[in-house]
């Protein structure tokens, strides 16, 4: 899985506790993403990160808050979960926008997380 | 606003026939395009991309696509399907235009292929 992992691969937690995901990659890659898996949904975007500490909101956003202090490391946080959140999240790494090649994201291999 | 289309959620062919995977796509300004597949319980895996040039592109695991900027599609296809290409299979479009948000996907809901022995 491209020198991504993700951690921890499983969970369970309870609604209005906050969970924290781990995004961690080899590649040096500039770009992270993180978006959750839903039946019938795809993948959405949650939050993205352009560069150390720069990060942005993606299509659904709310109820999750992101932060990157490493090139390396990208955290997603469920502030106060709720079970609309119960999902499986993947993180996704990118080189960079320079060159068409660059915008190619490779995936980790997924945390699926239950909000009872 | 970017989006894309699988028209069909589940996709059954016989093992040796040839399969095809409908995408099609609307975005402002040029598209990159690409199709990800995913086994279960597995994060997604790269199978190729059209970024410019020749419509037809290929990929890995002998699977090909073609672009046709008229229809807006990208269909994935394989002359001659394998059990073990049965997936979750996921086309995605970014847009390629200077000015375009950090290479932001967008992906459909994906079609599940089944190829029976």
């Amino acid at each position: 899985d491209a020198g991504i992992t993700q951690s921890p691969r499983h969970k369970v937690t309870e609604t209005g506790t906050p969970v924290t995901l781990r995004c961690h990659q080899t590649e040096n890659h500039r770009y992270m993403y993180w978006y959750r898996q839903d039946p019938g949904h795809g993948l959405r975007l949650i939050h993205y990160s352009y560069g150390v500490k720069d990060t942005d909101k993606g299509e659904v956003s709310d109820g999750y808050s992101v932060s990157r202090s490493k090139t390396e490391d990208f955290l997603l946080t469920l502030e106060s979960a709720t079970s609309s959140q119960t999902s499986v999240y993947f993180c996704a790494i990118s080189p960079g926008l320079a060159g068409g090649s660059a915008q190619t994201q490779y995936f980790g291999p997924g945390t699926r997380l239950l909000v009872l | 606003a970017q989006s894309v289309a699988q028209p069909e959620d589940q996709v059954n062919v016989a093992e040796g026939n040839p399969l095809t995977v409908k995408c099609t796509y609307s975005v402002s300004g040029n598209p990159y395009l690409f199709w990800y597949v995913q086994y279960p319980n597995r994060g997604l895996q790269f199978l190729l991309k059209y970024i410019t040039g020749d419509n037809l592109v290929k990929g890995s695991y002998g699977f090909e696509a073609e672009f046709n900027k008229s229809q807006t599609s990208f269909h994935l296809k394989k002359p001659s399907a394998l059990v073990s290409d049965s997936a979750l299979y996921f086309c995605a479009v970014s847009q390629a235009d200077r000015g375009s948000t950090l290479g932001r996907l967008y992906f459909g809901r994906g079609t599940q292929l089944t190829v029976w022995p």
